[in-house]
């Protein structure tokens, strides 16, 4: 069945270090993927969307990368602040492939 | 512009018991969709929309009901509550497939 897989397991980073997430998909190739913020008690958040043919895209500190081939998403956030600190999910847009869901995210504690 | 309004913030029901939880959004989104959030499980889709008059089931939609009569609401209904549908729902509208999900605040249910 189709899948969207994150790393469960939380990631602790540094102040100032780089954060990288992983976002793997598998039986199936969407042709974009979104990624999310959430914090405890809210609704997610959107932070960037990424096209299959766009191998990198960037905001401010946020970077995302798309590798179809390895039918995998890297979230990558610089200069990472104790702010930062969340879950943040990957998934295909809702209206897209429908029944696939969210992942289940990955939980980020950045330590000053 | 409120964006993605959900009512109740809080529900508790005894099993058996029925209700509505209400999603409206004011930014004229086709795309509408409903989510639970149970711990360990991430988001999963429940029904979302395309349109004023068009639904359809995503992967968890045994129990729940929905209707989409107007572009701006979009309610979901629980039938015959039970303990097992005890989590938090998330609402989500979208302008288009390729563009960002707005999320609601979310509604925390408990049945009893």
């Amino acid at each position: 069945s189709q899948k969207i897989e994150q790393n469960s397991e939380a990631l602790n980073i540094q102040e100032g270090k780089t954060a990288t997430l992983t976002c793997n998909y598998t039986n199936y190739s969407p042709a974009y993927l979104q990624w999310y913020r959430q914090d405890p008690g809210r609704g997610p958040v959107f932070l960037l969307l990424i096209r299959e043919n766009e191998k990198e895209k960037r905001k401010e500190r946020l970077k995302v990368t798309f590798d179809t081939t390895l039918k995998q998403s890297l979230f990558h956030i610089t200069a990472s602040q104790p702010a930062d600190s969340a879950t943040y999910l990957c998934a295909p847009p809702p209206g897209g492939y429908q029944k696939v869901t969210f992942g289940t995210g990955t939980k980020l504690q950045v330590i000053p | 512009n409120a964006g993605v309004t959900q009512t109740p913030k809080f529900q508790v029901l005894k099993t058996g018991q029925s209700m509505t939880l209400q999603c409206a959004q004011d930014m004229n989104h086709e795309y509408m969709s409903w989510y639970r959030q149970d711990p360990g499980m991430g988001l999963r889709l429940i029904h979302y929309s395309v349109g004023a008059g068009i639904t359809d089931q995503g992967e968890v939609p045994n129990g729940y009901n929905v209707s989409r009569s107007t572009t701006e609401d979009f309610p979901l209904r629980l039938l015959s509550a039970a303990p097992s549908q005890t989590s938090v729902y998330f609402c989500a509208s979208s302008y288009s497939k390729t563009t960002e999900a707005f999320f609601g605040q979310g509604t925390r249910l408990t049945v009893v």
